[in-house]
């Protein structure tokens, strides 16, 4: 199965700083499907991007997924405290689809 | 709007059953392949179980194949999950999810159902 690495592990930043997460695959992602979660305090997760580097429905455009093969970033350009979630990386190329362990972002 | 809200969870003995429910509303029911993930407690995501929209096709993590089965009923816009000889390692919040294009991409999830295996 494909192993995804996340990191850092936790991210303590302060509002209208910018967020980078990285998200390194074990074998190559093919056509890009990756996709990226958000997980609030006590809630279901959220879908944020998909293909890589498309939004979902709703999402603020501070929020942007890069990269291909096997190393991929998610960035939030201006935290916002409502920010404050685990992110989760998610390869849906290949059986079984695998998560990362995710990253942790705090907010200062 | 879609809406899933799952139900069925609680607190069950090594070896026992449970079976868990999604009520889909909002959209085309079996336009969409559907999907179970679970969350260990404080831990990250896993992947279960997913079935397609009206072919009776399913997949299961090595983790639950043969002793978890997924299905639905489209007639009532329901997805489930039955759950038999559970593990202490099953214990956790169980969620159930709309899937984008064939599987395995969650688009939309319910607010998860908690399943606690114990003696």
């Amino acid at each position: 199965e494909i192993v995804l690495t996340q990191s850092p592990g936790t991210l303590s930043l302060s509002p209208g700083e910018r967020a980078t997460l990285s998200c390194r695959a074990s074998q190559s992602v093919s056509s890009n499907y990756l996709a990226w979660y958000q997980q609030k305090p006590g809630q279901a997760p959220r879908l944020l991007i998909y293909g890589a580097s498309s939004r979902a429905t709703g999402i603020p455009d501070r929020f942007s997924g890069r990269g291909s093969e096997t190393d991929f970033t998610l960035t939030i350009s201006r935290l916002e405290p409502e920010d404050l979630a685990i992110y989760y990386c998610q390869q849906y190329t290949r059986t079984p689809p695998t998560f990362g362990q995710g990253t942790k972002v705090e907010i200062k | 709007q879609v809406q899933l809200v799952e139900s069925g969870g609680g607190l069950v003995k090594p070896g026992g059953s449970l079976r868990l429910s999604c009520a889909a509303s909002g959209f085309t029911f079996s336009d969409y392949y559907m999907s179970w993930i679970r969350q260990a407690p404080g831990k990250g995501l896993e992947w279960v179980s997913y079935i397609s929209g009206s072919s009776p096709y399913a997949n299961y993590a090595d983790s639950v194949k043969g002793r978890f089965t997924i299905s639905r009923d489209n007639t009532k816009n329901s997805l489930h999950l039955q759950m038999d000889s559970l593990r202490v390692e099953d214990t956790g919040v169980y969620y159930c999810a709309r899937d984008r294009g064939g599987g395995w991409l969650h688009e939309h999830w319910g607010q998860g159902t908690l399943v606690t295996v114990s003696s």
